[in-house]
C-alpha cells in the first residue's frame, strides 16, 4: 500500500527566507507525486506535480520540488517565501499508471506560517 | 464553467441526524471523487465515480454513508445517524477523461459538517 509521510507538522520562518518542506513515500509501484495548498476553510489548489522526466519540477507561485526515486522523497522549496505563502501543505501520491482510479493519498500535512 | 461547486458550505447538525450534501463537477469531467478531511490531517480518500458508476469504496465509508451520482453529473453524499465523528470536511473532486496522472484533478471548496 501506498503511504506519505510528511516530516513536520509546522514550520515557522521570517519573510523573505528560504524554506523546503519535506515529504517521503513509500509505494511498491510507480508514482506520480503532487504538492496541493489549502488556505483556510478553502479547498485544496495544485502548486506541482511530478508525472517524468525532469526530476525538478516548477509550480506556481515560486515553489519548485525534486524527485528523488532513491530517497523516495519528494521536497518542496521556494528561495523567498512570503506572508502570503502561510497555508498549509499537502503532499500526495498516485498510483502511475492510475489502475486504482486515480485515487490520491495524501500525507498529514505541514503548517507554513510566515512572520514579518 | 466555474469549477467544482459545493453545497452546503457548511452544516451544523444534532447527533442522530441526516445530511446530504450535494457536489457538482465540471461539467466535462467524467470522474468524481470525494474525501474526508479531518482537523490537522490531510484528505483521506472516501469514494469516486466514473459516470454514473461507483468504483471503489473506502473501508471508511461505513453503512452509514451513501453516496449517488445518478446521471452521471452531479453527486450526492448522504450520512444518516450522524455521530460527532463525523465532523469534519468532506471535499469532493473531479477529474477530466484522460485522467492521466492527476491531470484535470480539480477540488471543491468543501462542505464542514459540524457534529453536535
Amino acid at each position: 500500500a501506498q503511504s506519505v509521510t510528511q516530516l513536520d507538522s509546522q514550520v515557522p520562518v521570517f519573510e523573505e527566507a528560504p524554506v523546503e518542506l519535506r515529504c517521503n513515500y513509500s509505494s511498491s509501484v510507480s508514482v506520480y507525486l503532487f504538492w496541493y495548498v489549502q488556505y483556510p476553510n478553502q479547498g485544496l489548489q495544485l502548486l506541482l506535480k511530478y508525472l517524468s522526466g525532469s526530476t525538478l519540477v516548477k509550480g506556481i507561485n515560486g515553489f519548485e520540488a525534486e524527485f528523488n526515486k532513491s530517497q523516495t522523497s519528494f521536497h518542496l522549496r521556494k528561495p523567498s517565501v512570503h506572508i502570503s505563502d502561510t497555508a498549509e501543505y499537502f503532499c500526495a501520491v498516485q498510483e502511475s499508471p492510475d489502475n486504482q482510479g486515480g485515487k490520491l493519498i495524501f500525507g498529514q500535512g505541514t503548517e507554513l506560517s510566515v512572520k514579518p | 464553467d466555474t469549477g467544482v461547486s459545493q453545497d452546503p458550505r457548511h452544516k451544523i447538525t444534532k447527533r442522530g441526524q441526516n445530511v446530504t450534501f450535494r457536489c457538482d463537477p465540471i461539467s466535462e469531467h467524467n470522474r468524481l471523487y470525494w474525501y474526508r478531511q479531518t482537523l490537522g490531517q490531510g484528505p483521506e480518500f472516501l469514494t469516486y465515480f466514473q459516470n454514473e458508476a461507483q468504483l471503489e469504496k473506502s473501508r471508511l465509508l461505513s453503512d452509514r454513508f451513501s453516496a449517488e451520482r445518478p446521471k452521471g453529473s452531479f453527486s450526492t453524499l448522504e450520512i444518516q445517524r450522524t455521530e460527532q465523528g463525523d465532523s469534519a470536511m468532506y471535499l469532493c473532486a473531479s477529474s477530466s477523461p484522460t485522467g492521466l496522472g492527476g491531470y484535470g484533478y480539480t477540488f471543491g471548496s468543501g462542505t464542514r459538517l459540524t457534529v453536535v
